[in-house]
């Protein structure tokens, strides 16, 4: 089965620092690699598919790279709106389904 | 606009069972697949499975095999997911998710993604 890690696991920042996230697939996934962001209470919303493609709506400080095993979510310039928590999702390969990372909470410094 | 919303809070007992809907609004309910995803508290994401709405066919996460039955009525454009056997380590928030695929025409390669997700369903089991 393919398992997914982030890292890190949570970070501090502040307002108008650049942030990445990784997340790493256990075997090469393509660009089979989504991200969402989650606000507490709120469902996870779609951020970047196919690894590299920003969601119709989504603002462009958010960007995604990668390829294989080695995938990045970045924020150009976090805003106050972005304190949230971050999943990527595999979709290559099903079974096992779907997984998704263990997340990578954003919060304030 | 696209839009899934969810049946209300459930509490159950171990041992019974829990039904949550999932209703669609803003697009046509058989052309795409209907995916359902569990967040335990303080947890991550957990893909549960998924049902395609035109054909009733079901792909389920070997986790659950067994004990969760997805199905869907498409007279009310709403899917259903029923999970049996309830422990106190189902407590979660349940939700449902529609799937997008897009396939490459030079490839052939099909990428998936969810979009939208339902508001969640919490559902506490509890004796």
């Amino acid at each position: 089965d393919i398992q997914m890690t982030q890292s890190p696991s949570s970070l501090s920042a502040s307002v108008g620092d650049r942030v990445t996230i990784t997340c790493r697939a256990s075997q090469s996934i393509s660009s089979y690699l989504n991200w969402y962001q989650q606000k507490p209470g709120k469902a996870p919303k779609l951020l970047i598919y196919a690894a590299s493609s920003l969601q119709s709506g989504v603002p462009s400080r958010f960007s995604g790279s990668g390829s294989g095993t080695d995938f990045t979510l970045t924020i150009s310039s976090l805003q106050p709106e972005d304190f949230a928590t971050y999943y990527c999702q595999q979709s290559y390969s099903t079974p096992p389904g779907f997984t998704f990372g263990p997340g990578t909470k954003v919060d304030i410094k | 606009q696209v839009q899934l919303v969810q049946s209300g809070a459930e509490v159950k007992k171990p041992g019974a069972s829990v039904k949550v809907s999932c209703k669609a609004s803003g697009y046509t309910f058989t052309g795409y697949y209907m995916h359902w995803v569990r967040q335990a508290p303080g947890q991550g994401l957990e893909w549960m499975g998924w049902i395609n709405p035109n054909s009733g066919g079901t792909n389920y996460a070997q986790k659950f095999q067994g004990r969760v039955t997805m199905t869907r009525d498409t007279s009310i454009s709403t899917a259903y997911m029923e999970l049996s056997r309830l422990r106190s380590d189902d407590t979660a928030v349940y939700y449902c998710a529609r799937d997008i695929v897009v396939v490459v025409a030079a490839t052939l390669e099909g990428y998936n993604w969810f979009d939208p997700w339902g508001q969640g369903t919490l559902v506490t089991v509890s004796s």
